[in-house]
């Protein structure tokens, strides 16, 4: 059974950092690209960025909206990718969520997602 | 940054079918994925690579893109198939990945 699982999220102030985790299981993770994708409430889906495997050089892109504040980051022996979030902004307030996986198969595996509110 | 456009929102009424749009400068040469996204939920790919269907959709559930559109259509939809939908692929560079505005499907 695939399972990913995100953690870390809660209040924090505006300025302030937050480091989110995403444990996955279930599929090949080492293989796989994760990413981030961020919700703000009653919006839609946002792509915040990703990393890829290590067969591409984990190589990572990210959001112009993040850019710069946020770093991407995974443990392959933990099976567990990390999103380091820095400078944030009241805007940066959504559920985020991690997703993984091998969708040009089909495959493509999210977690039910952790609440960030960023607020004073 | 790259954009995809999506309606905001479409109805149908159970059993007609239901055609979602998504335009984007770089689908002549990108793949188009949907994700179908309920109240509360995380979202869910339906269709993948344009047109393919993952295992455990629905065969009402169709894609197909051509130029600058990408379309999602739902044979004889079904109250079930309330959702917000949203179509999702990456720019020329395969650097940006980006969701479109999302559409809201209502089917009563």
């Amino acid at each position: 059974e695939v399972q990913v699982v995100e953690s870390g999220g809660g209040l924090v102030q505006p300025g302030g950092s937050l480091k989110l985790s995403c444990v996955a299981s279930g599929f090949t993770f080492s293989g796989s690209a994760m990413h981030w994708v961020r919700q703000a409430s009653g919006k839609g889906l946002e792509w915040v960025g990703r990393i890829r495997s290590k067969a591409n050089s984990y190589a990572t892109a990210y959001a112009a909206s993040v850019k710069g504040r946020f770093t991407i980051s995974r443990d392959d022996s933990k099976n567990t990718a990390y999103l380091q979030m820095n400078s944030l902004k009241t805007e940066d307030t959504a559920v985020y969520y991690c997703k993984g996986g091998y969708p040009y198969l089909g495959n493509d595996y999210w977690g039910q997602g952790t609440l960030v509110t960023v607020s004073s | 940054s790259y954009e995809l456009t999506q309606p905001p929102s479409v109805s149908v009424s159970p059993g007609q079918t239901a055609r979602i749009t998504c335009s984007g400068d770089a689908l002549p040469k990108k793949y188009a994925y949907w994700y179908q996204q309920k109240s509360g939920q995380a979202p869910v790919l339906v269709i993948y690579e344009d047109n393919k269907r993952p295992s455990g959709i629905p065969e009402r559930f169709s894609g197909s893109s051509s130029g600058t559109m990408a379309t999602l259509t739902i044979s004889g939809a079904q109250v079930e198939d309330e959702a917000d939908y949203y179509c999702y692929s990456t720019d020329n560079n395969d650097n940006q990945r980006v969701f479109g505005g999302g559409t809201k499907l209502t089917v009563l």
